[in-house]
């Protein structure tokens, strides 16, 4: 079946500090690619995605490219800062029919510190 | 854009009694909605698919006689938790695809006394 294994947290970084989360997957298919961000206190929220190989997700200074040779999908910014603090999820989805299932990782603690 | 609240947002009960969660579409109908149900800092593990006009499909491992699901409408599902016990302590967290994209509510913290 589907899995999606993420690097253990908590991640522990200084403001502007650059900033990876490794994530790969393990999946039949053509999967696509999301990360989602969960901010203290709120639901889930999609940070990025990626629908394809060699696809780029890309917002709010987050960067993941779809790695089907590797099987990653690691997540990048060049400078966090506090507001970053979150936990991060990598996820997967097999379309199946009109709707789709979501596989996740286990999640990153990433806190940004001054 | 799409919105999927969900209602309450925490609920406290005490050990043997049932709590319904509702999850609801805004501004758009979903004929499939998905349950997840996540623990202290570990990941969302997918509990039921939600069909409107029919029976869930359940998960492995995931009492169906514990977690009753009802999708009445294109606009609504409900999670009950049957008897609930303190290991059902959970934050509860329901999705619906518009467009192909999924959008989570908020979550629903339900804790049992």
């Amino acid at each position: 079946g589907n899995s999606v294994t993420q690097m253990e947290g908590p991640v522990t970084l200084s403001e502007e500090a650059f900033l990876t989360i490794n994530c790969t997957y393990t999946a039949t298919g053509y999967p696509s690619l999301f990360w989602y961000v969960q901010y203290p206190g709120e639901g889930l929220q999609l940070l990025l995605k990626a629908t394809k190989a060699d696809d780029k997700g890309s917002n709010k200074g987050f960067e993941a490219t779809y790695r089907k040779e590797t099987t990653s999908f690691h997540l990048e910014k060049g400078s966090v800062q506090v507001s970053d603090s979150a936990v991060y999820f990598c996820a997967l989805s097999d379309y199946t029919g009109t709707a789709s299932k979501l596989t996740f990782g286990t999640g990153t603690r990433l806190q940004v510190t001054l | 854009g799409a919105v999927v609240s969900q209602h309450p947002s925490w609920v406290i009960c005490k050990s043997g009694t049932s709590v319904k969660i509702e999850c609801r579409s805004l501004d758009f109908q979903a004929t499939t909605m998905f349950w997840y149900r996540q623990f202290p800092k570990q990941s969302l593990m997918l509990m039921a698919t939600s069909n409107e006009g029919s029976k869930a499909t359940y998960e492995q491992g995931v009492e169906k006689d514990k977690f009753l699901i009802n999708h009445a409408s294109l606009t609504l599902s409900t999670l009950t938790v049957t008897s609930a016990h303190p290991e059902d302590s959970s934050f509860y967290i329901c999705s619906a695809i518009p467009q192909r994209e999924v959008i989570f509510g908020p979550g629903t913290r339900l804790t049992v006394l």
